[in-house]
């Protein structure tokens, strides 16, 4: 099946400083999304982008379809983007549903 | 318009009982999906339900079953418990079966 991959495994920040998160994807995929995971377990979705730039506030996304990628940017980091960012892609093979990425973890410290 | 909802939050059972787990989908919504989450594994696609029927399934042993709802809304039984199904249950839902996913807060359960 498809292998999702995220990089960096740990992201230490200081407040105010900017990240790049990376998702590589081993296969064609329909849909892509990028979540953030907080404290309580809770999924927030961040990005929903199977191709192209998406930009929300303070987060950006870039996914390059044809090079099985796709970056997630955070800006001017705050103490409460800390948690778990997850990568998740559906195989263009359809009868897969969502293979998660191991996530990156953020600690932004004040 | 109100998110996907999840009942219990926290469940815990001893090995060998059984546990039925509820999610019901954002209004309108026809898919709902269940993952499991360990700090071993990660997050672990279950099944997928569409229209009441199961679409896909992923690797996990018999004693995981689901079903859904005319009003879309699912449940999830484990049966005969083992302590590694202690995890985090997630529920997701979207509209039409493709596009993007919404999850629920989760049911944390334990066994002992």
């Amino acid at each position: 099946g498809i292998q999702v991959e995220q990089s960096p495994p740990d992201l230490i920040l200081q407040e105010g400083a900017n990240s790049t998160l990376r998702c590589n994807f081993s296969d064609s995929v329909n849909n892509l999304q990028w979540f953030h995971q907080n404290p309580w377990g809770q999924l927030i979705n961040l990005f929903y982008i199977p191709s192209g730039t998406k930009q929300n506030g303070r987060l950006s996304a870039t996914t390059v379809a044809t090079e099985r990628y796709s970056l997630l940017y955070i800006s001017s980091s705050q103490t409460t983007d800390s948690g778990v960012y997850f990568c998740a892609v559906e195989p263009f093979n359809y009868g897969q549903n969502f293979v998660f990425g191991p996530g990156t973890r953020l600690s932004v410290l004040p | 318009k109100a998110g996907v909802t999840q009942t219990p939050r926290y469940l815990i059972k001893t090995r060998g009982q059984q546990v039925t787990l509820s999610c019901s989908p954002i209004s309108g919504h026809r898919s709902v999906s269940w993952y499991q989450q360990t700090p071993g594994q990660g997050l672990q696609f279950l099944f997928e339900y569409f229209s009441e029927t199961q679409r896909n399934k992923g690797n996990f042993p018999g004693r995981f079953s689901g079903r859904q709802f005319s009003n879309s809304r699912s449940e999830m039984n484990v049966s005969t418990l083992e302590l590694g199904d202690s995890a985090l249950y997630l529920c997701a839902s979207r509209g039409t079966g493709f596009g993007e996913q919404y999850f629920g807060p989760g049911t944390r359960l334990t066994v002992t």
